[in-house]
């Protein structure tokens, strides 16, 4: 079946603008998980949403960045006023629980802010 | 809080050769292990993971892991490297009890040489 499907894979903005990352998890799955990947890094956790709501935020760096999923499958992370310093890889991943069920990961959005 | 370390940031091994990628976690209990491969432009696919029970763990691709409770370490190995391993390698811990983010360390870069 279809994986975990990310839209755009890349992106490039300018400092101060607004953007907006889309993920498709992979349908049935309830746990969906934003991850931001810097060069030379691993994976850092940004957000976790089980079903509709955001069962944890604490990865998010700041008020700049919002993510959404409000009918519990499709899920937007947004970001205002982008800094050089935003320019990642953004990952997405979801699973069919958040207990001990696999994170299946999408290809990524690279953002680049200039 | 959970951590881990990969203290090789490459590696080289020719083709055909063994293969030995190091992981090193901090966690207060047996965690749940997970090793994901990222080659370029694509996303974590997962090689293996360990839950509970036997120590050894089987993947994809001819991959093995051993979870070590006294070393605190879930190598990577591969008896026989292929060109097409080159890629690279995150080690991730879980906590294993209720909800846990998983944390990623910053990745091994493998080259496989001639």
């Amino acid at each position: 079946g279809a994986g975990v499907s990310q839209t755009p894979s890349n992106k490039v903005t300018e400092k101060g603008k607004y953007v907006e990352l889309r993920c498709d998890p992979i349908s049935g799955h309830t746990a969906l998980y934003w991850y931001r990947q810097s060069l030379g890094q691993g994976p850092e956790f940004l957000i976790y949403f089980q079903g509709t709501g955001a069962a944890d935020d604490s990865g998010l760096p700041n008020d700049r960045f919002f993510a959404v999923r409000p009918e519990g499958s499709v899920s937007t992370l947004k970001i205002q006023r982008t800094e050089r310093g935003d320019s990642a890889v953004y990952l997405c991943a979801s699973s069919p629980d958040d207990i001990t069920d696999t994170q299946y990961f999408g290809p990524g959005t690279r953002l680049t802010v200039l | 809080a959970q951590s881990v370390t990969q203290p090789d940031i490459h590696i080289t091994v020719s083709e055909g050769a063994s293969l030995e990628l190091r992981c090193n976690y901090s966690y207060g209990a047996t965690p749940y292990l997970f090793w994901y491969v990222q080659s370029p432009g694509q996303g974590l696919q997962l090689l293996l993971k360990y839950f509970s029970g036997d120590t050894l763990v089987q993947g994809i691709k001819g991959f093995e892991a051993e979870f070590k409770r006294s070393q605190s370490s879930f190598n990577l190995r591969k008896p026989s490297v292929h060109w097409s391993d080159a890629a690279e390698y995150f080690c991730a811990v879980k906590g294993n009890s209720g909800y846990s983010t998983l944390t990623f360390g910053k990745g091994t870069m493998l080259l496989v040489s001639p």
